[in-house]
């Protein structure tokens, strides 16, 4: 039963700390999402990559959060140093898109619950 | 990417079925429109797609119409599991081919059932 899995599920740090979440897509995925989901903002696009190279990442604040995929079974989002508004459920999703063979639904993660107090 | 409009809430009772409606009145010819659900405390998953006409799963029907202006997700006799939040979106299909292919979520519809 393929799956996106994510670590942590649960975070509490302190403001000032570095966070790094894991997501592992689904083998043979090509594309990765990172989505922040809160109350006031909804699920919103932070970055996406395509073959491990980063496509779009206009969507996170570029001083503080960086997003990377190391190799094909790794994709890390990185906040340094985090701050009581980074507090937000961030999911990892993966799909196979953007391709001769068509696109696939996106498959979501569990989440990583961020708390930054 | 064409921007979706779809209500905030919906309330209903188990049995009933319950029709989410979306406007997309900027749909792009090679668009598709997709639905997810998602259940609290939970990420978002795949429950429909469809282009024109009906399609019908095991889980829901999508109703669009010749204009494809709008689109209506049609759950039958919806169960108290059924409350979540469903996601009406526009873009690339199962057939699109686009570099910057990519899945942009709206507000959502939060669906609440009753017993």
């Amino acid at each position: 039963d393929a799956r996106v899995t994510q670590t942590p599920r649960h975070k509490v740090t302190e403001m000032g700390q570095e966070v790094t979440m894991r997501c592992q897509p689904i083998l043979g995925h090509n594309t990765v999402f990172w989505y922040r989901q809160t109350m006031m903002q909804g699920l919103e696009l932070l970055a996406y990559f395509r073959n491990r190279a980063p496509l779009d990442d206009s969507g996170m604040p570029k001083d503080r959060f960086s997003a990377e995929m190391p190799d094909a079974t790794l994709a890390t989002l990185k906040i340094q140093p985090s701050e009581p508004r980074d507090s937000a459920v961030y999911f990892c999703a993966s799909g196979l898109l953007g391709t001769p063979k068509g696109n696939t639904e996106a498959f979501f993660g569990q989440g990583t619950r961020l708390t930054v107090v | 990417l064409a921007k979706t409009t779809q209500p905030i809430s919906m309330d209903s009772y188990e049995g009933q079925e319950v029709n989410i409606t979306c406007s997309h009145n900027n749909i792009a010819t090679n668009d598709y429109i997709t639905w997810y659900q998602q259940f609290p405390s939970q990420g978002p998953r795949f429950i429909i797609q469809g282009y024109k006409t009906k399609v019908t799963n095991e889980v829901a029907s999508l109703f669009i119409p010749a204009d494809r202006k709008s689109s209506t997700l049609s759950l039958p006799r919806v169960s108290l599991s059924d409350t979540a939040v469903y996601y009406c979106l526009v873009g690339d299909g199962p057939f699109g081919y686009s570099s910057a292919s990519k899945i942009i979520f709206g507000s959502g519809t939060r669906l609440s059932i009753r017993p």
